[in-house]
């Protein structure tokens, strides 16, 4: 398994303005991801986080909104930028740590955003 | 049509009641198969994984069948501790996920 921590855990931000949230893991890790769950949805891929190139996006979402970093096996960040109301969500990161332990993948305690 | 699709729920069931979830899934590459347990306000959490001979966990059973694309939970002898939303997840490529809706489950004293 995997330790993962997500920071900051909850944050209200005004409009306009962007936040960078960063996911540290105990362990190298092969795959990280982005999710945002937004209020009563289920969680939808952001994009993966690949290690030292670009990050792969998923349909509807774009680097310049989502910036997203991975300097190196354990730590990511992912930044919402130019915040509007309609990014209030939860921002979850998540690991995969390989086929050894049965494709499972594991999530941080999630960054709960609010944006006014 | 979703890729994952679950029974929209919610399931309101007493204790001790046994109760099943349903999931389908499109995507006949699919490789591995989950449950994932979410309570509110918390990141969602293993439940279990799932396998084409049928797994089971204490008063958890996972069934998945390949042919009909589908994949199934049950839980027995439900306790007021297990009232969650039930997340079923399909994996395609190394670790990449797609999530179903997820099924709200309220087991009742």
């Amino acid at each position: 398994s995997a330790v993962i921590s997500q920071k900051p855990s909850r944050d209200i931000c005004q409009r306009g303005t962007s936040l960078t949230i960063q996911c540290q893991v105990d362990s190298q890790v092969t795959m990280m991801f982005w999710y945002r769950q937004q209020p009563g949805q289920s969680l939808t891929l952001i994009a993966t986080a690949n290690q030292g190139s670009e990050a792969t996006y998923e349909s509807g979402f774009v680097i310049d909104k989502f910036p997203i970093s991975r300097p190196n096996l354990t730590f990511s960040t992912l930044t919402v930028s130019n915040m509007s109301p309609e990014d209030s969500s939860i921002y979850l990161c998540s690991v995969w740590t390989g086929q050894r332990e049965g494709n499972t993948i594991y999530f941080g305690e999630g960054s709960w955003l609010t944006v006014v | 049509r979703k890729e994952v699709e679950q029974d929209p729920g919610p399931f309101n069931v007493p204790e001790g009641a046994t109760v099943a979830f349903n999931c389908t899934y499109s995507n006949s590459a699919s490789q591995s198969f989950f449950w994932y347990r979410q309570d509110c306000r918390k990141e969602p959490k293993l439940l279990m994984s799932v396998y084409s001979s049928g797994n089971e966990d204490g008063r958890f059973t996972a069934q998945l069948n390949r042919a009909s694309q589908y994949i199934s939970l049950l839980i027995r002898d439900s306790k007021l501790s297990d009232s969650a939303t039930y997340l079923c997840v399909v994996n395609t490529n190394a670790g990449k996920s797609t999530f179903g809706d997820g099924t709200t489950l309220t087991v009742k004293p």
